[in-house]
């Protein structure tokens, strides 16, 4: 069991641009979720796979932001024409929701800090 | 709905005991509580369902009042490793999978 992991770490980019993250869950969790988390805050739900299946998405999430998990194990978070806002730690988080209701608890990888100039 | 923490931050001194509470206007399914340090990830502590069961770390615990909306999480002879962020996060039913988080409670502890 690696954890959970996230590439980049850091990314830097000017306004206007794409931009696109990664994350790997633990191995065999079948449930994945991103939350992006600004200072001072708490972690911020943007959205939820079962396997290969989005189906949950903020209503706070915009139409720039878009996140596939193709084939039910990675998952990319893809954010178009970034503006200042968007600068924030997106986080990657994962949980198997296979064995009992506890099973829920999601293990959080360690962020990818977007900073857009 | 953001849950709200209470209080905003403490400080301890070493051997003291805390307790952080977490209020919710929605009925919740679950209770979760993680505790990040600054520049990692949030780390699972404990989570409570409705209905009385709970499981997470030995070290930690918890309660959670359904009638109520509240949980609170109960740190007991601190330790200087415990200083970091709590944030309590809920669920508002089984079939949502999204945890909504507090603000968080900023935990220091000292010698």
């Amino acid at each position: 069991d690696t954890g959970v992991s996230q590439n980049p770490r850091h990314k830097i980019t000017k306004r206007g641009q794409n931009v696109t993250f990664r994350c790997d869950p633990i191995s065999e969790h079948n449930r994945l979720y991103w939350y992006r988390q600004t200072l001072g805050q708490g972690p911020e739900f943007l959205t939820y796979f079962q396997n290969e299946a989005q189906l949950e998405k903020s209503r706070l999430l915009s139409d720039r932001f878009s996140a596939e998990r193709p084939k039910g194990s990675f998952s990319t978070l893809e954010i178009q024409r970034t503006e200042q806002g968007d600068s924030a730690m997106y986080l990657c988080a994962s949980s198997d929701g296979l064995r009992d209701r506890f099973s829920y608890e999601q293990y959080f990888g360690p962020g990818t800090r977007l900073t857009v100039t | 709905q953001q849950p709200v923490q209470s209080p905003q931050a403490v400080i301890l001194r070493e051997g003291e005991d805390a307790v952080i509470n977490c209020s919710s206007s929605k009925a919740l399914y679950s209770v979760h509580w993680y505790r990040q340090k600054h520049g990692e990830a949030p780390v699972f502590l404990m989570i409570l369902l409705k209905g009385g069961e709970q499981k997470g770390h030995d070290k930690i615990s918890a309660s959670f009042n359904e009638k109520k909306q509240q949980s609170s999480l109960y740190l007991t002879a601190s330790q200087l490793s415990y200083s970091g962020t709590y944030f309590c996060g809920t669920r508002t039913g089984a079939g949502s999978y999204q945890l909504t988080f507090g603000k968080g409670t900023k935990l220091s502890v000292i010698p």
